[in-house]
């Protein structure tokens, strides 16, 4: 079945980077995303990569896919305090497909 | 274009009572989405439509839960004999379908507290 896990928790320090961890089960995922919801606030697509692309990379974001090992990742360079948030890593089979979501990490950046 | 919509933006009942929710999407958006999201936890799809038509239901949804989507723009979830359980947020999204890449736009959410 289509399962996406990630880690719950990652802290770090203000000005380091964060490296946020997904990895899918379905193997006929096209479309790979990474949201962003802020306490109170809706979901924030951050950014989205296709299948058959191994990285992408967007300002201070960069998202790596390995698809032999369905591992995604999202890296943020020089985190800020304005990131705290939960990031959900997702998955769809076509970008007009149900998106089946992770559990999200919390991420909580130290000043 | 404002994005998509949602009513109310919060709702408290009392077990057992029935609720409905809106769901405006972006106009000319032929896909619609419900999710629902509960503490902690990451979006779970429902269901979804394509123009009037409900084309997939998760198995999520129990039938104490209907969606509607009679012309083909706006929708309703409503949810009959409402339990303690179903607190959570509903989520609206809305998409095309053209060739390429086609963005999901999520609504604000509906938060369902059931006293």
């Amino acid at each position: 079945g289509e399962d996406v896990e990630q880690s719950l928790f990652l802290s770090v320090r203000e000005g380091d980077s964060s490296v946020i961890n997904c990895t899918y089960t379905d193997s006929s995922s096209t479309y790979l995303y990474w949201y962003k919801q802020e306490p109170g606030a809706g979901l924030q697509l951050l950014t989205y990569i296709f299948s058959n692309m191994d990285m992408k990379q967007d300002q201070r974001l960069t998202v790596l896919l390995n698809k032999k090992d369905k591992h995604l990742s999202l890296r943020i360079a020089d985190t800020q305090t304005g990131d705290s948030a939960i990031y959900f890593c997702a998955e769809s089979e076509t970008s007009y497909d149900k998106v089946i979501f992770g559990p999200g990490t919390s991420l909580s950046v130290i000043p | 274009d404002t994005g998509v919509s949602q009513d109310p933006r919060h709702k408290i009942t009392k077990r057992g009572q029935n609720v409905t929710f809106r769901c405006d999407p972006i106009s000319e958006h032929n896909r619609l989405y419900w999710y629902r999201q509960t503490l902690g936890q990451g979006p779970e799809f429902l269901t979804y439509f394509q123009n009037e038509a409900q084309l997939e239901k998760s198995r999520l949804l129990s039938d104490r839960f209907s969606a509607e989507r009679p012309k083909g723009s706006f929708s309703t979830l409503e949810i009959q004999r409402t339990e303690q359980g179903d607190s959570a947020m509903y989520l609206c999204a809305s998409s095309k379908t053209d060739a390429g890449y086609n963005e999901q736009f999520f609504g604000p959410g509906t938060r369902l507290t059931v006293l």
